[in-house]
């Protein structure tokens, strides 16, 4: 069953740094790029960046150019998105989804940034 | 504010036909495919249109796409209560070099 797993929920003061994890499973992993979109309590969708699992090429928003890093481990499937220099705006569900068309979404990770 | 512009709500009855609209410019929806996202609340967005007007297997004829110049459109046909969900279009901006959003519509079923 084709499906993205993420890490679970994480509290973080400000300042700090959070890393997210994504798990895929029943596809080949290196064959799909795989982007990390945001979603602030009631707000809408942000795109966060992308990442290619096959070479690691990566391009990213420019509101988080420098301060966002996306990586891949291809031994275990699992893409990586760390977020530096947290700040309360960066308060979110974290989701990453497969392909141009994001046809498979990982289940979100809370993140929370609170001093 | 979102690149992609959508109204924040819609509504309907059930049995009608509602529609969504997404308007952006040359550079996103102009030149690029619209996909469509129904969140349902305290979920993960789910695919529901690709490349303007592509349905994925599960998805329900009810639910099409049309795209026309730099506006694409999500039309819901026989409206049904579990349609009641948040409807998010995006598409890539070669401007931005990123997929944009729009800022989502919260479609109620009376």
């Amino acid at each position: 069953q084709v499906q993205l797993v993420q890490s679970g929920a994480e509290v973080k003061k400000p300042g700090a740094s959070v890393k997210v994890s994504c798990k895929a499973f029943g596809y080949t992993f290196t064959s799909y790029y795989m982007h990390w979109v945001r979603q602030a309590p009631g707000q809408g969708l942000e795109w966060m960046g992308i990442i290619d699992p096959s070479g690691g090429s990566t391009s990213y928003a420019q509101k988080l150019q420098g301060r966002v890093t996306m990586t891949r481990d291809t031994s275990t499937s699992t893409v990586y998105m760390e977020l530096s220099s947290l700040r309360s705006e960066d308060t979110a569900v974290y989701y990453c989804a497969r392909d141009r068309a994001f046809d498979i979404w990982g289940q979100g990770t809370m993140v929370t940034v609170s001093s | 504010q979102s690149v992609l512009t959508q109204p924040p709500s819609a509504s309907g009855t059930p049995g009608q036909r509602v529609t969504i609209s997404c308007s952006g410019s040359s550079s996103n929806i102009g030149s690029n495919a619209v996909n469509w996202y129904q969140q349902l609340p305290g979920t993960a967005p789910k695919l529901l249109i690709y490349s303007n007007t592509q349905r994925p297997s599960g998805v329900p004829d009810r639910f099409s796409g049309s795209k026309s110049g730099t506006s694409a459109s999500l039309a819901i046909s026989g409206l049904q209560s579990e349609d009641e969900a948040d409807y998010y279009c995006a598409s890539w901006d070669d401007s931005l070099n990123g997929v944009v959003f729009g800022g989502g519509t919260k479609l109620t079923v009376l």
